[in-house]
C-alpha cells in the first residue's frame, strides 16, 4: 500500500518569494511516479509536475521544481517567484508503476496563500 | 497538453432522481478514466476505475448499483448517481489517463451535485 503525507495544512508566502511544500511518501513498490497537482477555488485539478522514481535529475517545469530525495522518500514542491495566482490547494500524489491500475494515492493537501 | 471536460459543472436535483455526469477526454484517447469524490476541505477519494469496453472496478465501500459507470468509447465515461439522496451531495471529479512515459492523469473541472 502507498501513503502520502503532507504535514503542512496551510502555508503563507509573500509575492515574488519562493516556497517549499513538503511531501513524504511510503511505498514498497520499486518503481513509482510522483505528481503534484494544484486545485484552485474553482475545483479543477491542474497537473503541475511529474517525477519518476528512477529519474536521475529533479524535475522542473517553469517556476515549479521538485526536490526529490529518494532515500528520504520525500518529493517537495518548490515554487519560485510566487504569484497571487498561485494561491490554491496543492496535492502530492503517487502511483506505482507495477500493475495496470495506475491508481493515484493523494495526500491531504496544503493550502498556499500568496500575500502582497 | 491534455484537456478533459466534464458536464454538467453543477446540478441540483430532487431526492430519488438520477443524475448523469459525463467525462470526456477532448484531445487524447483514454482507455482508463477515474471517478473521484471530494468532500469540502478534504482530499480526493477514488470511487472507481472506468475501463473502456469493460466493467468498472469499484473501490471498497462504493456501491456499484448506486454509482453506475459506463465507459462506452475511448473518450467518454459517464457516472450515473441513481436514486440520489442528500448524502450523495458532493463534488465529483473525473480524470483520464493519458498513456505515455508518465501515464499522467488529467482531470476534468468537476461537477458539484446538490440533492435536495
Amino acid at each position: 500500500a502507498q501513503k502520502i503525507t503532507q504535514t503542512q495544512p496551510g502555508m503563507f508566502v509573500q509575492e515574488k518569494e519562493a516556497v517549499t511544500l513538503d511531501c513524504t511518501y511510503d511505498t514498497s513498490d520499486p518503481s513509482y511516479g510522483l505528481f503534484w497537482y494544484k486545485q484552485p477555488s474553482s475545483g479543477e485539478m491542474i497537473f503541475l509536475i511529474y517525477q519518476g522514481s528512477y529519474d536521475q535529475q529533479n524535475a522542473t517545469e517553469g517556476r515549479y521544481s521538485l526536490n526529490f530525495q529518494k532515500a528520504r522518500k520525500s518529493a517537495n514542491l518548490v515554487i519560485s517567484a510566487s504569484q497571487l495566482g498561485d494561491s490554491a490547494m496543492y496535492f502530492c500524489a503517487m502511483r506505482p508503476n507495477t500493475g495496470t491500475a495506475s491508481k493515484l494515492t493523494f495526500g491531504t493537501g496544503t493550502r498556499l496563500q500568496v500575500t502582497l | 497538453g491534455a484537456v478533459v471536460s466534464q458536464h454538467p459543472s453543477w446540478v441540483i436535483c430532487k431526492s430519488g432522481t438520477s443524475v448523469k455526469i459525463e467525462c470526456r477526454s477532448l484531445d487524447f484517447q483514454a482507455t482508463t478514466m477515474f471517478w473521484y469524490r471530494q468532500f469540502p476541505k478534504q482530499s480526493l477519494m477514488l470511487m472507481a476505475t472506468s475501463n473502456e469496453g469493460s466493467k468498472a472496478t469499484y473501490e471498497q465501500g462504493v456501491e456499484k448499483d448506486k454509482f453506475l459507470i459506463n465507459h462506452a468509447s475511448l473518450t467518454l465515461s459517464t457516472l450515473t448517481v441513481t436514486s440520489a439522496h442528500p448524502e450523495d451531495s458532493s463534488f465529483y471529479i473525473c480524470s483520464a489517463r493519458k498513456r505515455g512515459l508518465t501515464d499522467t492523469q488529467y482531470f476534468g473541472p468537476g461537477t458539484r451535485l446538490t440533492v435536495l
